[in-house]
């Protein structure tokens, strides 16, 4: 299988603080994105990286990729109540780009 | 609204009963997902469409599945005779093809509880 993993499964932490997430796979990849999802609702995509990129911004979020390791990561900076959410990597094979297969998430709570 | 929509969002059935799903995508979208999803696990990928056509079809989806996009836009997701086991969220996403960087973009889901 090449689902994702992510660790920790849980995580708690203060508003202001970083939370970083981290992902594992077992397939090459052609690219890696991270959704969120809000509880019980559907999943809202952050952002995507190529295979050939290592570190991607988008605002808050900072996502590297290291494709020898076969493991990203996310990190949101100065974190909000409103980043409480469930965090899921999904990889799109080489071969087979367009069906994502999902690790089984980081639970974030941030504590206001 | 124009995002992926869906309908009902939740349904409750007795086991053995048909339940039938149905997703609205993002209109200029020629791609359509449905996944499964259980309480603690990410999304599962059941299958999907290029236009009117399904592509591929999981392991997961036995023969009391079946999916439909007669016309290429919206889909409906039937489950026949429900079992208990069925009971998740069923997710919708839809795509619109841009090679290999493509990012699917995922409706409310429907939660199924068959008791």
């Amino acid at each position: 299988s090449q689902q994702g993993e992510e660790d920790p499964q849980a995580l708690s932490i203060q508003e202001g603080e970083n939370a970083t997430m981290n992902c594992s796979y077992k397939t090459s990849i052609n690219n890696l994105q991270w959704y969120r999802q809000n509880s019980g609702r559907g999943l809202v995509h952050l952002i995507l990286i190529r295979s050939n990129e290592r570190e991607k911004h988008s605002g808050r979020l900072r996502v590297t990729l290291d494709t020898s390791k076969k493991s990203s990561s996310l990190l949101i900076t100065a974190s909000r109540a409103a980043d409480t959410a469930s965090y899921f990597c999904a990889t799109a094979a080489i071969y087979n780009f367009n069906k994502f297969y999902f690790g089984s998430g980081t639970k974030l709570n941030v504590k206001p | 609204d124009t995002g992926v929509s869906q309908d009902p969002r939740h349904k409750i059935t007795k086991r053995g009963q048909n339940v039938t799903f149905r997703c609205d995508p993002i209109s200029e979208h020629n791609r359509l997902y449905w996944y499964r999803q259980t309480l603690g696990q990410g999304p599962e990928f059941l299958t999907y469409f290029q236009n009117e056509a399904q592509l591929e079809k999981s392991r997961l989806l036995s023969d009391r599945f079946s999916a439909e996009r007669p016309k290429g836009s919206f889909s409906t997701l039937e489950i026949q005779r429900t079992e208990q086991g069925d009971s998740a969220m069923y997710l919708c996403a839809s795509s619109l093809d841009e090679g290999t960087e493509e990012t699917q973009y995922f409706g409310p889901g429907t939660r199924l509880l068959v008791l």
